[in-house]
């Protein structure tokens, strides 16, 4: 299956900064996806980023908020702009892996970000 | 729209004892079903993948099953131990998207 390494594991931040979310898969991959995971929740996707295209924001999500970059098949990075305590969340990327169908997806190993 | 429970919420359980996770979803054309496990403030990794015409995989001491008809899923875990300690989510597709529930968070004492 797929291998994605995601950066930074962990990092604590001020409000009003900016984050960015590193995710680099090890095969070349259509689409990538990004989660949020509130504390004690489920996954939430953020969006849904597709090579050379503008990545796809589900309701509740902005680019300017969750601005998204996807320069080519194998890595994509989410900033989490402007900062607040409510961004206090652990963020996932994800690809399918070879074709869902038999082989699912894959997630990279999350960034807990916490706002202070 | 398709959604996804997972009962129970939490369950804590002696080491060494048989446990049942179990995972509903409301629409039954779904053409493959994922189980993942995720430790605290980590992210997802697969355990098992049934697909539609499966009815059930199987991975050391987990075993998990599929019945589409009745849009129910369980995850079998034998002799458990303190390591299975984790949150278990289900997950299945729609469109290109995948839903999860909103797991089982399982904790197993030594």
């Amino acid at each position: 299956s797929a291998v994605i390494s995601q950066k930074p594991s962990r990092d604590i931040c001020q409000r009003g900064t900016s984050l960015t979310i590193q995710c680099q898969v090890d095969s070349q991959v259509t689409m990538m996806f990004w989660y949020r995971q509130q504390p004690g929740q489920s996954l939430t996707l953020i969006a849904t980023a597709n090579q050379g295209s503008e990545a796809t924001y589900e309701s509740g999500f902005v680019i300017d908020k969750f601005p998204i970059s996807r320069p080519n098949l194998t890595f994509s990075t989410l900033t989490v702009s402007n900062m607040s305590p409510e961004d206090s969340s652990i963020y996932l990327c994800s690809v399918e892996d070879r074709g869902s169908y038999i082989y699912g997806y894959t997630f990279g190993s999350g960034t807990r970000l916490t706002v202070v | 729209k398709q959604e996804v429970t997972q009962i129970p919420a939490a369950l804590s359980v002696p080491e060494g004892e048989n446990l049942v996770l179990n995972c509903s979803f409301t629409d039954s054309a779904i053409y493959n079903l994922q189980w993942f496990r995720q430790d605290p403030g980590k992210g997802l990794t697969s355990l098992l993948l049934i697909q539609s015409s499966q009815r059930e995989q199987t991975s050391g001491r987990l075993n998990a099953s599929l019945d589409k008809s009745s849009g129910r899923s369980t995850l079998y875990i034998a002799a458990s131990q303190p390591g299975d300690s984790a949150t278990y989510l289900c997950a299945v597709p729609e469109g290109d998207k995948i839903i999860f529930g909103k797991g089982t968070r399982l904790h197993i004492l030594p």
